[in-house]
C-alpha cells in the first residue's frame, strides 16, 4: 500500500528553466508535506515543507504547491541549476490518534532530476 | 558534532550473521528516527525514539530486529540472523522538534551475501 507515490522515475531539464516534481497520497490523515532532496551515498537533506493548512510555500528558487482536495502536491524549481541533479523524495507525516505528531513520515520512491548545463 | 553520525558506511555480512548499526544524533536531539532504504525505492519507518524511550517500533519488519537508545542519546540498531532481505541502506535522523524536517545521517549500507 504505497500511500504516498512520485509517478515519474526521472525528469530532465535544461539548465534555467522549470523542474516540476509531482507526489500524489492517498491518506487524508496527512496534514504536512516535505521534500528531501539526495545525492549519491549521502543522506536525504530537508529542502521545504508545507502544512495542510496552507496550499504555497516559497524558499528562494524552491516553491511547493499543495492541493488537499486532488491530494496532490508539487515542487518547482525555478531557475533550475546543474547543481539541483539529484534524487527528490516526497515525505508525508499525519497526526497520531492523540492529535500530536512526533515526525514520522511517509515517503514516496523518489524522482531522479538532471539539469544538463 | 555537527551532524548525525553513522557507522560503519558499510557492512558486508554473511546470511545469519548478526549485526549492530549505530547512530551518533545531533547533540541534545530528542527525537531519533531509524529507516530503511531499499534499492531504487524511498525511505521506509523502522521505529522511533523520544530520548530512550522507544515511542513507536511498528515499522521493524520481524522481531529479529531490535533497536536501542539506552541513554537517550547513541542508538543502535541490532539485526539477528540476517537475511538476504535485510540487504538496504540504514538511515537515522535526529530532531529537536516534534513536527517538521529532521537531519538525517550518510546511512550504512548493509549487503548481506
Amino acid at each position: 500500500d504505497q500511500q504516498v507515490k512520485q509517478n515519474s522515475p526521472s525528469l530532465s531539464v535544461q539548465e534555467g528553466r522549470i523542474s516540476i516534481l509531482n507526489c500524489d497520497y492517498t491518506n487524508s490523515m496527512f496534514d504536512y508535506f516535505l521534500w528531501y532532496k539526495k545525492y549519491p551515498a549521502e543522506g536525504p537533506t530537508f529542502l521545504i515543507s508545507i502544512s495542510s493548512i496552507k496550499d504555497k510555500n516559497e524558499d528562494g528558487r524552491f516553491t511547493v504547491f499543495l492541493n488537499k482536495s486532488a491530494k496532490h502536491l508539487s515542487l518547482h524549481i525555478v531557475p533550475s541549476q546543474p547543481g539541483d541533479s539529484a534524487v527528490y523524495f516526497c515525505a508525508a507525516s499525519a497526526k497520531n490518534a492523540g492529535g500530536t505528531s512526533y515526525g514520522k513520515l511517509t515517503f514516496g520512491q523518489g524522482t531522479i532530476l538532471t539539469v544538463h548545463p | 558534532g555537527a551532524g548525525v553520525s553513522q557507522s560503519p558506511r558499510y557492512k558486508v555480512a554473511k546470511r545469519g550473521q548478526d549485526v549492530a548499526l549505530r547512530c551518533d544524533p545531533i547533540s541534545g536531539h530528542v527525537s531519533l528516527f531509524w529507516y530503511q532504504q531499499a534499492l531504487g525505492q524511498g525511505p521506509e519507518f523502522l521505529t522511533y525514539f523520544q530520548n530512550e524511550a522507544q515511542l513507536d517500533k511498528s515499522g521493524l519488519p520481524s522481531d529479529r530486529f531490535f533497536a536501542e537508545r539506552p541513554e537517550g542519546s547513541v542508538s543502535t540498531l541490532k539485526i539477528q540472523r540476517t537475511q538476504q532481505e535485510d540487504s538496504a541502506v540504514y538511515l537515522c535522523a535526529s530532531s529537536s522538534l516534534a513536527a517538521g524536517g529532521y537531519t538525517f545521517g550518510s546511512g550504512t549500507r548493509l549487503t548481506v551475501v
